[in-house]
Formats: C-alpha cells, sequence, structure tokens
C-alpha cells in the first residue's frame, strides 16, 4: 500500500515552454501532498505544500506564478513549470501524506531538462 | 547546527560487514527524525520516523536510535547485503509541538555493499 506515481518520469523542454508534472496517490486519498525538487548534489528541497481544494503554500524563494500548483482530487497534483529556463532543469519529487499523517509516501521523481 | 547534515557522504563496505552512519540535525523545535531508503529509479522508501529521545527502532537487519538533545540519529545495518546498496536519507521535522509536515532532508549517504 501507500505507493505514489509521477508522470513522466523524464522531460525535456525548450526554453520558454511550460511542462506539467503529474503526481498520484494509487491506493489512498492523500489531502496533502508536497513538491520538493532536487539539484545536483543537494538535499531534496521543499518548493511547497499542496492541499486538496485549496491554494498551494509555497515556501520562500519559490516563485508561485512559475510553479502553478493544482490538486484538484484527493489523489492527484500537478506542477507546472510555466516558461521553463535552463535554470529548471532539476529532478522533481513529490510525496503525499498518509492517511495517519504519520509519514510521507514518495513519488519516484520527475528529471526535467531545459535546453 | 542550522541545518540537517549526513555524515559520511558515501560508504564502501564488504558483504557481510556491518555499517552505521549519522544524521545531525536542529535539537530546537524538534518534532520528529525520519529515515528513508532510496535506491536508484525508485521512490524513496520510509524505514523510521522517530519522535522521542533515546527512541530505538529496527526493521529486519536496520536500526536506528534518536537523541533529541544532542541532536543527532544513528542507523546501523548489521551484516550488509549488495541489496541494501542506496542512498540513506535523513529528514527532521521542526514542528515543535506538533508536525508541520515541513521535512528538511540532509544530502544522503550512499551505500555501496561489494559482494
Amino acid at each position: 500500500g501507500a505507493v505514489v506515481s509521477q508522470h513522466p518520469s523524464w522531460v525535456i523542454c525548450k526554453s520558454g515552454t511550460s511542462v506539467k508534472i503529474e503526481c498520484r496517490s494509487l491506493d489512498f486519498q492523500a489531502t496533502t501532498m508536497f513538491w520538493y525538487r532536487q539539484f545536483p548534489k543537494q538535499s531534496l528541497m521543499l518548493m511547497a505544500t499542496s492541499n486538496e481544494g485549496s491554494k498551494a503554500t509555497y515556501e520562500q524563494g519559490v516563485e508561485k506564478d512559475k510553479f502553478l500548483i493544482n490538486h484538484a482530487s484527493l489523489t492527484l497534483s500537478t506542477l507546472t513549470v510555466t516558461s521553463a529556463h535552463p535554470e529548471d532543469s532539476s529532478f522533481y519529487i513529490c510525496s503525499a501524506l498518509g492517511l495517519d499523517a504519520d509519514e510521507q509516501y514518495f513519488g519516484p521523481g520527475t528529471r526535467l531538462t531545459v535546453t | 547546527i542550522l541545518n540537517v547534515e549526513q555524515s559520511p557522504q558515501s560508504l564502501h563496505v564488504q558483504e557481510g560487514d556491518s555499517t552505521n552512519f549519522t544524521c545531525s540535525f536542529p535539537s530546537s523545535n524538534f518534532y520528529a527524525l525520519h529515515w528513508y531508503r532510496w535506491e536508484t529509479a525508485k521512490s524513496p522508501e520510509a524505514l523510521f520516523v522517530m519522535t522521542l529521545n533515546g527512541d530505538e527502532k529496527k526493521k529486519g537487519r536496520i536500526s536506528a536510535t534518536l537523541n533529541t538533545k544532542e541532536g543527532y540519529s544513528y542507523l546501523y545495518i548489521k551484516g550488509s547485503q549488495p541489496e541494501d546498496s542506496a542512498t540513506y536519507l535523513c529528514a527532521s521535522d521542526l514542528g515543535s509541538g506538533g508536525s508541520n509536515y515541513k521535512l528538511t532532508f540532509g544530502k544522503g549517504t550512499l551505500l555501496t555493499v561489494n559482494p
């Protein structure tokens, strides 16, 4: 149980285009999901907290107009990187808060490369 | 300590060796410490969540201890096997009186077990 999927697993896009990444909880409902990114040789850094049916909460330094988060259902949150630039190239990974709210279950991540 | 620090960065051991690594975290406003096991191309897998000073948890050959007063946790692997090869992440939840679900991760310890 507690499986989280992400799609796509990797994506290459051109500078200036937008990319959408999906995060799904497959066997449980998640009112809260989280988006992280990891730059090479760095730790996972929390970008935003996504709550079903409400606006996401962004961490300091993360542009909410650039990283659009939608959590329209209890099993799906999406992250859209708008007008992507090469510096947005990173590994993006989501997690979903478990039913007992004691543990976050992670997806396998999405490698984004902006050319 | 302001950040979550893990040491060593990487570790090579022989099959059958026992090993351990360290996670240091800020001791103020502490709520919980999480350990994850992350194999390449897979989702990080939750190993332990610990909240109380002196907590010790065990899952098979893997165990962990927690010292909240001095801000460190140890992860031990007894009789390492090649399938233990992975990056081990720790993350602190600095929610003080209750979880705020915001995890601050270390950079991880990459363990390679040679057959």
